[in-house]
């Protein structure tokens, strides 16, 4: 299993530009996540979802959108970039049930709006 | 307000040392995970733990959930150069939430030196 996938890896992107990033996860995992992290403040949710067709909102969603067509592919777009969205961006995946709370990572994707 | 306070934010100390860094919160948690994070890649999941004044060693590091389930501790001993990197701790279900989301502290940056 190559458990969760991000692309691309790093994007350097200007102001007002859009992109997506994307998310694929090989584990048939029904939760997937979306984070950002920024120097010195852990992980903050942006967008999560409980299941193909259902997606909702997480503590910083302004300026991202989120859609989960099937359970593998969770993409994050942005449509119209900020320099507040330079960030490092990180993908998860965890199976249902709550004795498996474990949330499994992908490698991020490093962004940098200028 | 951080609703997970890790502490130290920082620890660089020398190999052999002992170490323990700290996840407090006013709020009750129904579990609480450490997940380590090197750099460029995601955070990989150390321990979950579940029960109030529960203990769990992995090799070197001691977990322990505070009786009251607001709090937490990592305990490293004898501390190696492998044991770098950002430690984070993540509560899930606070008070009464939803055990599917995760809220993260801040994290500590432990370099160890040879």
């Amino acid at each position: 299993n190559a458990g969760v996938t991000q692309t691309p890896k790093f994007r350097i992107l200007k102001i007002g530009q859009s992109m997506t990033l994307q998310c694929t996860q090989d584990m048939n995992h029904n939760y997937m996540y979306w984070y950002r992290q920024d120097p010195g403040m852990g992980l903050k949710l942006i967008y999560y979802s409980v299941g193909a067709g259902i997606t909702d909102k997480g503590e910083v969603p302004n300026g991202y959108n989120v859609s989960r067509s099937t359970t593998e592919d969770f993409p994050l777009r942005l449509e119209l970039a900020a320099p507040s969205q330079t960030s490092v961006y990180f993908c998860a995946s965890k199976r249902e049930g709550f004795s498996s709370n474990e949330q499994f990572f992908g490698p991020g994707t490093r962004l940098t709006v200028l | 307000t951080q609703l997970l306070e890790q502490s130290p934010q920082f620890l660089s100390i020398q190999e052999g040392e002992n170490l323990t860094v700290y996840c407090n919160s006013s709020s009750v948690f129904s579990s609480l995970q450490w997940y380590r994070q090197e750099p460029g890649e995601g955070p990989v999941l150390l321990v979950t733990v579940v029960t109030g004044g529960e203990v769990k060693k992995l090799k070197r590091l001691t977990f322990q959930f505070g009786d009251a389930r607001k709090d937490s501790s990592l305990h490293i001993t004898a501390a190696q150069p492998g044991d770098t990197g950002l430690y984070l701790c993540a509560g899930a279900g606070n008070s009464g939430g939803s055990n599917y989301k995760l809220t993260f502290g801040k994290g500590t940056l432990l370099t160890v030196n040879p």
